[in-house]
């Protein structure tokens, strides 16, 4: 049973487009994340949800929105894609409880802007 | 705000050699510490993690880390490296928030 599963694995489209991209888990967790992997590898944390409420929010263009229907759920939608937006990106969760919990990732989504 | 340096891009040893993958971090408060290892095409799999009191830590695959609060490291170590540990290293740290803060990551390159 995968336990924090993301779609589409792939996604490639044009400029000015709209995607989204869908994230859930099911191991019971109350907070998921959103990275993203630029092409150096690197990798900075974009938005933290904590049972529905939104509790980080990086200087992140607001093309992106997240949305949390349910704790189990945590998408992540982007208007008007650019060139720039071509990254990987991964979710994550955790029980927020105690700072020591590890996060737990999908197999990412590579978006590819055209 | 906390912080991570990875400063080598990329280690090589010779399988069978130990291996070293260095970290550095700034924290403001209690460091939360952990390595994170990403095979190609792959998500991030969790190796260990530092608990309070216990310098070395055993994790996952045969790897330890071991922490040195003087010198703010938390340096990952393996005995015996393998072929099929090659791959992408992470460190990372959090404070007492909700930020889990990754280094650039360090390519481990273990020849035959």
């Amino acid at each position: 049973d995968t336990a924090v599963s993301q779609t589409p694995k792939y996604l490639v489209t044009q400029m000015g487009n709209d995607k989204s991209i869908k994230c859930e888990q099911n191991l019971g967790h109350d907070t998921m994340y959103w990275y993203k992997q630029d092409s150096k590898k690197f990798l900075k944390i974009m938005f933290s949800y904590n049972n529905k409420e939104l509790i980080i929010n990086e200087t992140v263009p607001n093309r992106f929105s997240p949305k949390s229907p349910d704790k189990a759920h945590l998408n992540l939608h982007i208007n008007s894609l650019e060139l720039g937006d071509s990254a990987v990106y991964f979710c994550a969760s955790r029980n927020r409880g105690r700072a020591n919990e590890k996060l737990f990732f999908g197999s990412g989504t590579q978006l590819s802007v055209l | 705000a906390q912080s991570v340096a990875q400063p080598e891009d990329q280690v090589n040893v010779a399988e069978g050699n130990p291996l070293t993958v260095k970290c550095t971090y700034s924290v403001s408060g209690n460091p939360y510490l952990f390595w994170y290892v990403q095979y190609p095409n792959r998500g991030l799999q969790f190796l260990l993690k530092y608990i309070t009191g216990d310098n070395l830590v055993k994790g996952s695959y045969g790897f330890e880390a071991e922490f040195n609060k003087s010198q703010t490291s938390f340096h990952l170590k393996k005995p015996s490296a393998l072929v099929s540990d090659s791959a992408l290293y992470f460190c990372a740290v959090r404070d007492e928030g909700d930020k889990l803060v990754f280094g650039a990551g360090t390519i481990l390159r273990v020849k035959s």
